[in-house]
């Protein structure tokens, strides 16, 4: 079974403080992403890696920055965290085209920014 | 522009009677479609795809979703609706813009389906 997990459930920072969520995936996918998850407004991609140090920006980059240093892991930074970056926040991993096109989703982080 | 959209925010249906969730979309070229639940508190899970071939497409859970090319839709359905079947569901399609074929996916607002008992 794919496994896709988030350094955590549940988080609560303060604005200003930087803040990292981490994704781990065990099942050697080449692509991961991270995307927001709010009521109305599904899913929107943050940014989008595709290799070891590969990014590219996704819909809503702004404010947002990433890491990449092993394949199997994949980090969302938000340098300055902000009230309105309370949020769901998703992890996905999968192989590249055209082996497969599914992405597999962690358990999520809601992080509210007081 | 590729879009996907579901029109319904909500749907209710009773225990035992058939459920429809709606989607349409919008994509140049060949649409690779998919659905997503997403139950209270976890991340996504795959439902099912259409990627070519059979216009009916069946997946987890007693799922199944049809495909018309006609008007562009990609329609979840299921028989018999459970309680537990109560969730939220997303449509998604391939993103064929900019660098094409990356893996990247566009997913709906998401519709949540409520089953009453």
């Amino acid at each position: 079974d794919v496994k896709v997990t988030q350094s955590s459930r549940y988080l609560v920072k303060r604005t200003g403080e930087k803040v990292f969520l981490e994704c781990v995936q065990d099942m050697d996918h080449e692509n991961m992403f991270w995307y927001r998850q709010d009521p109305g407004l599904g899913l929107r991609l943050i940014y989008f890696s595709y290799d070891v140090k590969m990014k590219e920006k996704g819909d809503i980059p702004e404010g947002y920055s990433v890491s990449r240093e092993k394949k199997e892991r994949f980090s969302l930074i938000l340098e300055s965290a902000s009230t309105n970056q309370t949020s769901m926040y998703l992890c996905a991993s999968s192989f590249q085209p055209p082996v497969s096109y599914e992405q597999y989703f962690g358990p999520g982080t809601r992080l509210t920014v007081t | 522009a590729q879009s996907v959209a579901q029109p319904e925010d909500q749907v209710n249906v009773a225990e035992g009677n058939p459920l429809t969730v709606k989607c349409t979309y919008s994509v140049s070229g060949n649409p690779y479609l998919f659905w997503y639940v997403q139950y209270p508190n976890r991340g996504l899970q795959f439902l099912l795809k259409y990627i070519t071939g059979d216009n009916l497409v069946k997946g987890s859970y007693g799922f199944e979703a049809e495909f018309n090319k006609s008007q562009t839709s990609f329609h979840l359905k299921k028989p018999s609706a459970l309680v537990s079947d109560s969730a939220l569901y997303f449509c998604a399609v391939r993103d064929v813009g900019g660098a094409s074929n990356t893996g990247k996916l566009i997913f709906g607002q998401g519709t949540t389906l409520q089953v009453k008992p």
